[in-house]
């Protein structure tokens, strides 16, 4: 079966520094990966996806991905933060093409001035 | 384009009575997807449709639980004898298979 699992429930962090948001998955097969976030009081909004390629990915609003296939990983990135990045991050996986997307259980991003 | 919409966007009701919740999907999009995220909490899968394969139902928490998809596009989700456990943002999205998709704003059910 799929999981994914972030391990911070909360990141804090100061403006103008870099921010990682983890996430590890255990998945059978090559893994299909997604980043979203979701603002208050605002609907989820997909931020950048892994499927196959360079392990560097590149999405949204300066966000980045490593997929690390030895340790069966996709943390998120972005090199300096803004008190706006400040939201509620999922990480996503799916095994196989046409099959469910298992959430993780989100991190809360707090970006401080 | 358009992106998915749901309706209605809040819904308060009594409990014990019945909901019924709506997606409309992106035009085209073969996978819809239904999800519930309570308050301060993660998203949790409830069912999961593609194409005119039988639908995914293992996220559903009981048989109150029930969504059908008509002609492979619009999706209802329906809770009947609601209980206050029930209440929650309840999600909706579609994707090609394989693809990321987009999520709807989402229903806040309310029951009292």
């Amino acid at each position: 079966a799929q999981s994914v699992a972030q391990p911070e429930d909360q990141v804090n962090v100061a403006e103008g520094n870099p921010l990682t948001v983890k996430c590890t998955y255990s998945v059978s097969g090559n893994p299909y990966l997604f980043w979203y976030v979701q603002y208050p009081n605002r609907g989820l909004q997909f931020l950048l996806k892994y499927i196959t390629g360079d392990n560097l990915v590149k999405g949204s609003y300066g966000f980045e991905a490593e997929f690390n296939k030895s340790q069966t990983s996709f943390h998120l990135k972005k090199p300096s933060a803004l008190v706006s990045d400040s939201a509620l991050y999922f990480c996503a996986v799916r095994a196989l093409w046409g099959q469910n997307f298992v959430f993780g259980p989100g991190t809360r991003l707090s970006v401080l001035p | 384009g358009a992106g998915v919409s749901q309706s209605p966007s809040n819904k308060v009701t009594e409990k014990g009575k019945d909901v019924e919740l709506r997606c409309d999907p992106i035009s085209g999009h073969t996978a819809l997807y239904w999800y519930r995220q309570s308050l301060g909490q993660g998203l949790e899968f409830l069912i999961y449709f593609q194409g005119n394969s039988a639908p995914d139902k293992s996220g559903l928490p009981s048989d109150r639980f029930s969504a059908e998809r008509t002609g492979g596009s619009v999706s209802t989700l329906t809770i009947q004898r609601t209980q206050q456990e029930d209440s929650a943002v309840y999600l909706c999205a579609s994707s090609l298979a394989g693809e990321s998709g987009g999520f709807g704003p989402g229903t806040r059910l309310t029951v009292l």
